[in-house]
């Protein structure tokens, strides 16, 4: 079946430190894979996305992600995190053959503190 | 160029009653979809729509329906309201390329009492 897994519920982390958010899916070909981020009562905004090419994928806001095909995952990363970046963070997969549709994954929270 | 708009933005409904929710995608964008979002969970996908046609659907009971207009706006249509369709109501519009990615509105948020 096809799933996606964010381990962490929340995360904490202080300003100016460094940010991975996991990530792992479970598909039966490899999907598009993309993070989201959600402010709250806002929808959700791109950071970036990944099908083929370099591993290593950058995206908006300083934020860069890591597909590894042996591990089945895609982890987000922030080398030094700003107070503006408290959200609640969202891994999704998909794939035009599956329906079309893009699973979620359940979020992680991510609080900054000074 | 504006954003996905959803409209409303919040209302309150009664069990049993019939619920329409509308999106207006970005201007170019052909494909809407739907998604419904409660709290504490990441988003569940509902409906997705191309050039009018269903593209896919997702796990949700037949009171959930949908349809794309010609101009690409679209409606979310919700029959005999149970307490836990209380949820944010997102759309995204994409273009014609899947791997893009969504663009969000800021969603419609739904409470049946």
């Amino acid at each position: 079946a096809q799933s996606v897994t964010q381990p962490d519920i929340h995360i904490t982390v202080s300003e100016g430190a460094s940010l991975e958010l996991r990530c792992n899916y479970s598909y039966g070909a490899t999907p598009y894979l993309f993070w989201y981020v959600q402010s709250p009562g806002q929808g959700l905004q791109l950071l970036l996305k990944y099908f083929s090419g370099d591993t290593l994928v950058q995206g908006i806001k300083g934020f860069e992600a890591e597909f590894k095909r042996s591990q089945s995952s895609f982890n987000l990363r922030k080398p030094s995190v700003h107070w503006s970046d408290a959200a609640e963070y969202f891994c999704a997969v998909g794939q035009p053959t599956g329906g079309f549709k893009t699973i979620f994954g359940a979020g992680t929270r991510l609080f900054v503190k000074a | 160029d504006a954003g996905v708009t959803q409209s409303p933005t919040h209302l309150i409904k009664t069990r049993g009653q019939h619920v329409t929710l509308r999106c207006s995608p970005i201007s170019g964008h052909k494909s809407v979809s739907w998604y419904q979002q409660v709290l504490g969970q990441g988003p569940q996908f509902i409906f997705q729509y191309y050039e009018k046609e269903e593209r896919g659907r997702g796990n949700f009971p037949d009171r959930f329906s949908a349809r794309q207009f010609p101009n690409y706006s679209s409606e979310l249509n919700v029959n005999a309201l149970l307490l836990g369709d209380s949820a944010l109501y997102l759309c995204a519009s994409s273009p014609p390329t899947f791997g893009d990615g969504y663009t969000f509105g800021s969603g419609t948020r739904l409470t049946v009492v």
